[in-house]
């Protein structure tokens, strides 16, 4: 079956400190990758995506993903967090083929950042 | 575009009543989510429409939920009759046949059942 797994449940960070959240997803045809950040009661926006070309994303505030096809994995990064990046990360994957949008969901990760 | 909008943005009700809730997805977009956040069971999918009818429902949790899509641009899931542990933050979502699978959110409807 298809599933998300986000290693990190809760981070904590100062200010300016560098942030890698894990992402590794269990599928084995081509995917659609995404991560969305939650801010404290908000509803979910995306951060950036990977359908194909350049394995390094680039998205909004910084942020930025690898995908690594041979690990199945998907990494957020950003070299220097601000308080206001305190929000939940959540992971998703979806299958490239036919007309399926279902995304798989992996259970977020919480950070929080500290000024 | 007003992106996707829900409806009511909080609902307090008692336990054993009926319960609405209305999401109007981004004009164009054929697909529609309805998602259920916890803080024990994190963001699980409830049930998804294309282009008006139910695709996959297996994430309903039982048949107190029922989901409707009449036409392109309304969408209703009930819970009738509502119990403490249906309490969440019920979102909708959408997208549509661009070619990718980019989902956007509404802004939730905080549901609790006392």
């Amino acid at each position: 079956a298809q599933s998300v797994s986000q290693h990190n449940h809760h981070v904590i960070l100062s200010e300016a400190a560098s942030l890698e959240l894990g992402c590794n997803y269990s599928y084995g045809g081509t995917v659609n990758l995404f991560w969305y950040v939650q801010y404290p009661g908000q509803h979910l926006q995306l951060l950036l995506k990977y359908f194909s070309g350049d394995p390094l994303v680039k998205g909004i505030k910084g942020f930025e993903a690898e995908f690594i096809k041979s690990k199945f994995s998907f990494n957020l990064r950003k070299p220097s967090v601000q308080w206001s990046d305190t929000a939940e990360y959540f992971c998703a994957v979806s299958s490239n083929a036919g007309n399926n949008r279902k995304l798989i969901w992996g259970l977020g990760t919480s950070l929080a950042v500290n000024p | 575009d007003a992106g996707v909008i829900q409806s009511p943005r909080h609902e307090v009700t008692e336990m054993g009543q009926e319960v609405t809730l209305r999401c109007k997805p981004i004009s164009g977009h054929d697909y529609l989510f309805w998602y259920r956040q916890t803080m024990m069971r994190g963001l699980e999918l409830l049930i998804y429409f294309n282009n008006n009818v139910p695709i996959d429902d297996s994430g309903m949790p039982e048949d107190r939920f029922s989901a409707k899509m009449p036409n392109a641009s309304f969408s209703t899931l009930k819970i009738q009759p509502s119990e403490p542990r249906d309490s969440a933050v019920y979102f909708c979502a959408s997208t549509g046949l661009a070619g990718v699978n980019e989902q956007f959110f509404g802004p939730g409807t905080r549901l609790t059942v006392l």
